[in-house]
This record gives C-alpha cells, structure tokens and sequence, in this order.
C-alpha cells in the first residue's frame, strides 16, 4: 500500500530563517495529487498546498514544494519563516481509482522562535 | 451557508460501550471524509465516500468502524465495541467534488475519551 515518510517530531527554526519539512512516499497506485496540510493551535487541518505535476514548483501563503518523482518527494519550503506559521504539518498523497485512497504522514510540528 | 456540523463535541464512554458520532456535511456537498487524529498516530482517513459510495473503508479500521451515508446530507461513524485506544479526535470533512477541487471542508471534531 501508500506510505507517506515525513520530518517527524518537532521541528524549531528561528524566525526570519529559512525551513524546510521533508517528506518522501511510496505508491503502488496510481497516485493523483500530493498535498500539505496546516493545521494551526485548536483550528481544523486545511490544505496548504497540493500538485499533480512532476517537477513543477507550487506556491501558496510563502511555502512552496515541487513533486519529484524521481525521488519520491515533496519537501515544504519556505525562505523565512514567520511566527504565525508555527503549526502542524502534514503530507499526504491520494491515490485515485476503484481502490481510492488518502494516505497521511505522521506529521511534523514546526515552531519557529523569535 | 452552514459548515460542516459534528456531534456531539465531546463524547465519553465506557470500554465496551457502542457509541455513534454524527455529520452533516456542507450543502451540495458530493463527497465525505471520516478522520482520526491522535497526538502519536497524527491524522488517519477512516472513511471516503464518493456521491455516496464507499470508496475507501479504513483498512485496519474495519473490524470496528463502520462509517455510513444515510443520505447526501448526514453521515455516522459507529465504533463498536469502543477500546481505550479509540480515544482520540474524530474529525468529519466534505468536499463539494474532491478529484476536481481537492478542497475539503473540515468539522470541529468530536474529542471522544474511552474509559
């Protein structure tokens, strides 16, 4: 089945700084879309970023990621990190078809320090 | 317009106990999604419906969770017999088409501790 490896535990950055959260998978369906979730202190998760498109950057509120199938990735990246983005993170993959699938990493919390 | 509606909030129950969370997804909403989330697990699909169809049953979840779609516009999980292990944060989501928008609307959850 799918399998979604990401930056696991907690993850501090000081603000200003860049940060990035890895995430790695393993698909044997045939994948549709790759996402990262946010979710922010006793708010519901909510999609931050998804792509379909091998090697194609994607943007959105200051983070970006690109899919790269070739290594099976899709890190979160941002230049420099804000206050306001201390949250939980999650990857995730959907696996399209009769057999339709979402598959989550464990997540990683990020907390980034003044 | 309404968002994605949960009940209860908070649920207690007993090992052993059947216990039965509720949804209503946003109106026109085609498609539903049951998750759990757990401070050590992270967040788990449970459930996928499409228009109503099954499309994904939870897998390992299977032998005590049962999500059905009564109709377009209400949703139950039911956990039958409830474990300690089951406590954790129910969330329900919907989608107006989620292979088209992949947006998801989330609920606010239901916190559900076993005892």
């Amino acid at each position: 089945g799918d399998s979604v490896t990401q930056t696991e535990g907690l993850v501090t950055v000081t603000e200003g700084l860049p940060v990035k959260l890895n995430c790695t998978y393993q698909t044997t369906y045939l994948t549709i879309a790759f996402f990262w979730y946010v979710q922010y202190l006793n708010e519901a998760p909510q999609v931050l970023l998804r792509s379909s498109t091998d090697n194609k950057r994607t943007e959105h509120q200051g983070f970006h990621a690109t899919l790269h199938k070739s290594s099976s990735s899709f890190h979160l990246q941002k230049s420099s990190a804000q206050l306001s983005d201390s949250a939980l993170y999650y990857c995730a993959l959907f696996s399209g078809g009769s057999n339709a699938k979402l598959t989550f990493g464990k997540g990683t919390k990020l907390s980034v320090k003044s | 317009d309404a968002g994605v509606t949960q009940t209860p909030r908070h649920e207690v129950a007993e090992k052993g106990q059947t216990i039965i969370l509720k949804c209503e997804p946003v109106s026109g909403h085609n498609d539903l999604f049951w998750y759990r989330q757990t401070k050590i697990q992270g967040l788990e699909l449970l459930s996928y419906f499409r228009s109503k169809s099954l499309m994904e049953d939870g897998g390992a979840f299977k032998d005590r969770f049962k999500a059905e779609m009564l109709n377009s516009s209400f949703s139950t999980l039911k956990i039958q017999p409830t474990e300690p292990k089951d406590s954790a944060v129910y969330l329900c989501a919907s989608s107006l088409d989620w292979g088209v928008s992949y947006e998801q609307y989330f609920g606010p959850g239901t916190r559900l501790t076993v005892l």
